[in-house]
């Protein structure tokens, strides 16, 4: 059973696509995180939801839209794809107060 | 704003070898953390460090959070295959709701 999942795992398009990539929790936790990860392996946190709420955004262009309709779910869009948007965006959920993050399996986004 | 230096970068050992390394910041932390990632994986929590002075074992691996709140250590004894990867640090700062930074990552290779 996965604990944290998300979808896709690969995604490859073309500059100035619009893209989603969904994330899905079953471990109950009510705080949810988007990461990116460079080519250098550096993970950067971009949000974080805590309840269906904003929690944490950190200064990430606002082509970049997270949407949580509830608290098993954080949904990434991003408008308007840039070539340095290609990275491996990270799902991560835990409980807040708590320090302890579970990370999904990660999604490689390709632009071309 | 807050870094944390982690080292080395990489290592090459031989199998059977002890490992070690370790993260520094010029900032306190609450908690420190060690997250390894294996090719193509999210992030997997390995040890958590909740007070100044602690040390924590995991199997083969042991890490303490620092007297002054600013480093931690990651010792893994014997290394087998398996350890390959990248070993990540990260922090939670004081008062930060649960915002974790992390380090840009060690990367372990095992020799044949």
């Amino acid at each position: 059973d996965t604990a944290v999942s998300q979808t896709p795992k690969y995604l490859v398009t073309q500059m100035g696509n619009d893209k989603s990539i969904k994330c899905e929790q079953n471990l109950g936790h009510d705080t949810m995180y988007w990461y990116k990860q460079d080519s250098k392996k550096f993970l950067k946190i971009m949000f974080s939801y805590n309840n269906k709420e904003l929690i944490i955004n950190e200064t990430v262009p606002n082509r970049f839209s997270p949407k949580s309709p509830d608290k098993a779910h954080l949904n990434l869009h991003i408008n308007s794809l840039e070539l340095g948007d290609s990275a491996v965006y990270f799902c991560a959920s835990g409980l807040s107060g708590t320090d302890t993050q579970y990370f999904g399996p990660g999604t490689r986004l390709t632009v071309l | 704003g807050q870094q944390l230096n982690q080292s080395p970068q990489s290592m090459f050992i031989q199998e059977g070898e002890d490992v070690s390394m370790n993260c520094t910041s010029s900032s306190i932390f609450n908690t420190w953390l060690w997250y390894k990632q294996d090719p193509g994986e999210g992030p997997v929590l390995l040890i958590a460090l909740y007070k100044a002075g602690e040390l924590t074992s995991n199997g083969r691996l042991t890490a303490q959070f620092g007297i002054t709140r600013k480093d931690s250590f990651l010792n893994i004894s014997a290394s087998i295959p398996s350890d390959v990867g990248i070993y990540f640090c990260a922090g939670q700062l004081p008062n930060r709701d649960d915002k974790i930074i992390f380090g840009k990552g060690t990367r372990l290779h095992i020799l044949p």
